[in-house]
């Protein structure tokens, strides 16, 4: 099990507004640590999407927004598009644990 | 531009050691912390070992799944990041990534990939 808990799948038609959750602990997410987003097309290295729970890189789409509230974070994607479709994951830092982790990645679909 | 390029993967039997290189451009090496990550096949991603930059005393930091078989090293002077990895076993078959790190210490995203390499350990 990871340390961040994410839904294995969401989908949603093209033109829709999907959100995924990654929600973690007070050793986490609750600690207040920065909560990054990754996107991984299939067949393809992870591409940073947001970082310190909510800022786009430069390139990155204002359709992907970020979101946190208490131990929890949600990556928001409006608009859906074919091209969004690929694996997402939630990252931040356990001071339990003293490691960086990683949720188990969610797949986006798009119908 | 970013350029991560990782080398060293192959075919390795449990028990062997293999050496993963990164060659990194396109940015100052040696201000920036550097990192490895894996990703099993089929599997999430699973951070492995994080090199800290120089002004952040070259601190190096292991997952436990990894701590005591894999050592991790940099040369600046190369803008080269390594892996040592010992004593594979099969769950270590993975694609290892390098990673330059973004903002710093514990809240550091992982800002830009290289392609990765593929470790498969079987016998």
């Amino acid at each position: 099990q990871s340390v961040l808990t994410q839904p294995p799948s969401v989908s949603g038609a093209p033109g829709q507004r999907v959100t995924i959750s990654c929600t973690g602990s007070s050793s986490n997410i609750g600690a207040d640590y920065a909560v990054h987003w990754y996107q991984q097309v299939p067949g393809t290295a992870p591409k940073l999407l947001l970082f310190d729970n909510s800022h786009r890189p430069s390139g990155v789409p204002d359709r992907f927004s970020g979101s946190r509230s208490g131990t929890s974070v949600s990556l928001a994607i409006s608009g859906l598009q074919a091209e969004d479709e690929a694996d997402y994951y939630c990252q931040s830092f356990d001071k339990r644990l003293r490691v960086w982790v990683f949720g188990g990645g969610t797949k986006v679909t798009v119908l | 531009e970013v350029h991560l390029v990782e080398s060293g993967g192959g075919l390795v039997q449990p028990g062997g050691s293999l050496r993963l290189s990164c060659a990194a451009s396109g940015f100052t090496f040696d201000t920036y912390n550097m990192i490895w990550v894996r990703q099993g096949p089929g599997k999430g991603l699973e951070w492995i070992s994080y090199a800290a930059n120089t002004a952040s005393g070259s601190g190096v930091y292991y997952a436990d799944s990894v701590k005591g078989r894999f050592t991790v090293s940099r040369d600046n002077a190369k803008s080269s990041l390594y892996l040592q990895m010992n004593r594979l076993r099969v769950e270590d078959s993975a694609t290892y990534y390098c990673v330059k790190g973004g903002g710093s210490g514990t809240s550091s995203s992982f800002e830009n990939w290289g392609q990765g390499t593929l470790v498969t350990v079987s016998s």
